[in-house]
């Protein structure tokens, strides 16, 4: 059974770099069939779409993050990752990883989630 | 960037009610849409995919419909379960989610 897990520090000082690990096991990220993603939730909030990496190495981002997000893949170790830069107390949330099918040319909707980790801004 | 608009924001109702929320897009989307169902402290969980479409393991009670720029997911009759939030999401440019529909008991 897939199972995706979010891990990294819970809280970061603002001007600094978020960095989380989704690591994925019961599945392999290397997986023609899937991208891979990453979502976040403000508290008390919606959903926000913030981008998604193939094991190949492409990537999407959203385009209100896309100039302080990064992501890849590490395909030996079954983990992908994000880098949110410069960031503040709007960058607060809860963060989830989640796996898309890929049926085209684009990936499409979320099959799977991991259960969410808050990343707390703040000095 | 494609928006996607839900209503009602809440929604009150009883266990057995028929109830039914909207999804509107700001362009079409053809039949890419996903719905998903959020409980409290919980991750989203996949119901209804290429806009009627229903997810393994999900009740039959859930049903999606819709083409273009407005959707509807519809629950046939509201099990105690159900009272959740639910979020509709695009996927046929990137990727964007409505801002969530909270079902609550009446």
């Amino acid at each position: 059974q897939l199972q995706l897990q979010e891990s990294g520090p819970g809280l970061v000082k603002p001007s600094e770099t978020l960095s989380l690990t989704c690591t994925v096991s019961g599945g392999s990220i290397s997986s023609s069939s899937h991208y891979w993603g990453w979502i976040r939730q403000p508290p008390g909030k919606g959903l926000e779409w913030i981008g998604s990496t193939y094991y190949n190495g492409r990537t999407l981002y959203t385009s209100s993050l896309e100039s302080r997000v990064a992501m890849s893949a590490d395909t030996s170790k079954n983990q992908f990752s994000l880098k949110v830069n410069s960031v503040t107390a709007a960058d607060t949330a809860v963060y989830y990883c989640a796996r898309h099918l890929l049926l085209g040319d684009n990936p499409d909707y979320f099959d799977a989630w991991g259960q969410g980790m808050l990343v707390t801004v703040s000095s | 960037d494609i928006q996607m608009t839900q209503s009602p924001s809440t929604l009150s109702a009883s266990v057995g009610d028929r109830v039914t929320i909207t999804c509107r897009a700001s362009q079409s989307i053809d039949i890419w849409l996903a719905w998903y169902q959020q409980k409290p402290g919980k991750a989203p969980n996949l119901l209804i995919y290429k806009a009627s479409s229903l997810e393994s393991g999900v009740p039959s009670r859930f049903s999606g419909s819709g083409s273009g720029t407005e959707f509807t997911l519809t629950i046939s009759s509201l099990q105690p379960d159900d009272f959740a939030t639910y979020y509709c999401q695009q996927y046929i440019t990137y990727h964007t989610f409505g801002q969530g529909t909270k079902l609550e008991i009446k």
